[in-house]
């Protein structure tokens, strides 16, 4: 199984700040790698699938990019409604596997 | 407006069975793949099953593969878990999501609680 690996693991960022979250795979997944968001209690949701294609209604602020084996989600400037937990997928080969997230906290 | 409501999760003991459902609406489900991935309390995400649109190939992940099975039925825009021989470990939610390899719609989750 491929295994994904995200840092930092929590981080705490005022309003406007740049953000910036890594995600490495532990072999090759080319392009295919997906964002979510997830806030406490509620469902995950897609923001960014194959790298950098923004999910429809998704605010521009989110940026992904990478390719192989290392990858970065940015938010170019950090709002209030943008706490919650991010994670990584890799949608190359079965299984799936996320990375084991990173918590997004507004100071 | 898309919603996947799943329904099915309870209190079972180690070794009991239990059946999810997840019912859709709008959008086009009978040609959608859909997927069951769970989330252990406190836990992170982890992708179980998928099926195809038309249910010929379904693929899961190890650590349910001969426990659980995916199955759907198009007329009813419903999907389906057979969950069995269930194990403490097995305890989180559990959410349907549509896509063929990543997740654009997931439900809101059912628990699944497994323990005596």
């Amino acid at each position: 199984d491929i295994q994904m690996t995200q840092s930092p693991s929590a981080l705490s960022a005022n309003v406007g700040d740049k953000v910036t979250i890594t995600c490495r795979a532990s072999q090759g997944v080319r392009n295919w790698l997906a964002w979510y968001q997830q806030k406490p209690g509620g469902a995950p949701h897609l923001l960014i699938y194959k790298t950098s294609t923004l999910e429809s209604g998704v605010p521009s602020r989110f940026v992904g990019s990478g390719s192989g084996t290392e990858f970065t989600l940015t938010i170019s400037s950090l709002q209030p409604d943008d706490f919650g937990t991010y994670y990584c997928q890799q949608h190359y080969t079965y299984p799936w596997t996320f990375g084991q997230g990173t918590k997004v906290d507004i100071k | 407006e898309v919603r996947l409501v799943e329904s099915g999760g309870d209190l079972v003991q180690p070794g009991g069975s239990l059946r999810l459902s997840c019912v859709a609406s709008g959008f086009s489900f009978s040609t959608s793949d859909m997927n069951w991935v769970r989330q252990a309390p406190g836990k992170g995400l982890e992708w179980i099953s998928n099926i195809s649109s038309s249910a010929i190939s379904t693929f899961s992940a190890e650590s349910v593969k001969g426990r659980f099975t995916i199955s759907r039925d198009n007329a009813k825009n419903s999907l389906y878990l057979q969950m069995n021989s269930l194990r403490v470990e097995d305890t989180a939610i559990y959410y349907c999501a549509s896509g063929a390899s990543y997740f654009r719609h997931w439900g809101q989750g059912t628990l699944v609680t497994v323990s005596s």
